[in-house]
């Protein structure tokens, strides 16, 4: 079993709709989470960055941490084409900066 | 900001050759990662260094596989002898860790734009 699990998709969805994204993990010291987004050709960059369980909010991307059920989501609102992207999760036990485990991405694309 | 360089962005080789992936980490940053990414197995860590020491090489996937880090602007990942299997997309990838003392700081990782690589 992966440390990491996450649905590879794709997922496609009409523009203005709410996404959801999520992931689950086995390894209960992971207290560092993130997500990462990756358009075609390029390297992922990270979106959300989020310490150990609670909610945070950036513009229309919501990031959420369940510790207790081992679950991460991230949701996006009002979904537009430039969307479009692979969104990878991602978390470590130590820090944002040093050695973090991804999960394989869930490829997402809005239609206009 | 000039971001994580890395060279060349795609190589096409025939198996058996040596092949050796180049990259420029952020400058002030101290610590530096390779990625292999295939459709197959995700996003995979190979190595990374710290202070440019190797701190964990145990996804490097065999001998065949070594990278160094001479000094804290440059590091090569070298595969010699390349086979078919190898193909995939690789990345490097900078953080710093400055700041790190405060638990939750965010410290992200910055990643290049990736090699291509075909072996053939």
């Amino acid at each position: 079993q992966k440390e990491v699990e996450q649905d590879p998709g794709p997922l496609s969805v009409p523009e203005g709709a709410i996404v959801s994204l999520n992931c689950t993990y086995s390894n209960s010291a992971f207290q560092y989470f993130m997500w990462y987004r990756q358009y075609s050709r390029k390297g992922p960059e990270l979106l959300m960055y989020t310490y150990s369980s609670g909610n945070k909010e950036d513009g229309r991307f919501t990031a959420q941490v369940d510790k207790s059920s081992k679950y991460i989501s991230l949701f996006i609102r009002d979904s537009q084409p430039s969307d479009s992207a692979t969104y990878l999760c991602a978390m470590s036990p130590y820090s944002s900066a040093s050695k973090i485990i991804f999960g394989s991405g869930t490829r997402l694309s809005i239609r206009p | 900001d000039a971001g994580v360089i890395q060279s060349p962005r795609h190589e096409v080789t025939e198996m058996g050759q040596e092949v050796t992936l180049r990259c420029k980490p952020i400058s002030g940053h101290d610590y530096l990662f390779w990625y292999r990414q295939t459709m197959m197995r995700g996003l995979e860590l190979l190595i990374y260094f710290n202070n440019n020491v190797p701190i964990d090489d145990s996804g490097m996937p065999e001998d065949r596989f070594s990278a160094k880090m001479p000094n804290a602007s440059f590091s090569t990942l070298k595969i010699q002898p390349s086979e078919p299997r190898d193909s995939a997309v690789y990345f490097c990838a900078s953080s710093s860790s400055a700041g790190s003392r405060v638990t939750n700081s965010n410290q992200p990782q910055h990643f290049g734009d990736g090699t291509r690589l075909s072996i053939l």
